[in-house]
C-alpha cells in the first residue's frame, strides 16, 4: 500500500520561504508510471494545483505561482519537495502532496497546515 | 475562483439520491476525463471516481459518475449519514490540473 507523508515547518514568516517534503513509503517514486504532485486548501476553501515533477526531474507548475515555485526529486531518499518563495498570509493552506497516475491523484498524503505569519 | 463550475451545497435525506454538477470547458472536461474526490471532514481528499465513471476498489456502487460534452454529474444513491463530505471534481486543463470549488454534502 503506498503512504505519502508531508514533513516541514508548520510556521513560516511572510516573505520567507515554505519548505516541505514527501515522502513516499510502498512504492518506487523512481517508477516511470506516476508523476508526483503538490496541491494546497486554504482553509474553508477548494483544492489549488501547484505542480508536479517526474522521477527524471522534470517539472510542471500552475502558471499562477509557477514564478515562486520550485519542485524538486531525490530519488535515492524516496522523497519530493516542494519550494514556496516571497510568500504572503494568501499562502496560508493545508498542503497534499499526491501520486498522480494518468491523470488523476490516486494517493494522497494527510496534509499538513502551513501558516504564514510574523 | 474555481475554473470549474459546482453548486455550494446540496442536501437529501438518509435513503434518498443526491446528484452534483461539475461545468467546464471544452478546453477542460470536454476534452478530458473527469475524476471525483471526496473529502471527509479533516482528513485529505479520496479518489472516489475516475475516468468520468470508474470506481476504484473499494468504493460502493452507490456512488457514480457520467460526463456530457462540458458537464459532469457524481451521483450517490441510498445516501448515508457517513457521506457527508465535501465533494471535488477534478480534470486538466492541458498541463495544468483544475478542480472545483467544492460541494458541501449534508445529509439530513
Amino acid at each position: 500500500q503506498v503512504q505519502l507523508q508531508e514533513s516541514g515547518p508548520g510556521l513560516v514568516k511572510p516573505s520567507q520561504t515554505l519548505s516541505l517534503t514527501c515522502t513516499v513509503s510502498g512504492g518506487s517514486i523512481s517508477s516511470g508510471d506516476y508523476y508526483w504532485s503538490w496541491i494546497r486548501q486554504p482553509p474553508g476553501k477548494g483544492l489549488e494545483w501547484i505542480g508536479y515533477i517526474y522521477y527524471s526531474g522534470s517539472t510542471y507548475y500552475n502558471p499562477s505561482l509557477k514564478s515562486r515555485v520550485t519542485i524538486s526529486v531525490d530519488t535515492s531518499k524516496n522523497q519530493f519537495s516542494l519550494k514556496l518563495s516571497s510568500v504572503t498570509a494568501a499562502d496560508t493552506a493545508v498542503y497534499y502532496c499526491a501520486r498522480d497516475f494518468l491523470r488523476l491523484f490516486d494517493y494522497w498524503g494527510q496534509g499538513t497546515l502551513v501558516t504564514v505569519s510574523s | 475562483q474555481s475554473v470549474l463550475t459546482q453548486p455550494p451545497s446540496v442536501s437529501a435525506a438518509p435513503g434518498q439520491k443526491v446528484t452534483i454538477s461539475c461545468s467546464g470547458s471544452s478546453s477542460n472536461i470536454g476534452n478530458n476525463y473527469v475524476s471525483w474526490y471526496q473529502q471527509l471532514p479533516g482528513t485529505a481528499p479520496k479518489l472516489l471516481i475516475y475516468d468520468n465513471n470508474k470506481r476504484p476498489s473499494g468504493i460502493p456502487d452507490r456512488f457514480s459518475g457520467s460526463k456530457s460534452g462540458t458537464s459532469a454529474t457524481l451521483g450517490i444513491t441510498g445516501l448515508q449519514t457517513g457521506d457527508e463530505a465535501d465533494y471535488y471534481c477534478g480534470t486538466w486543463d492541458s498541463s495544468l490540473a483544475v478542480f472545483g470549488g467544492g460541494t458541501k454534502l449534508t445529509v439530513l
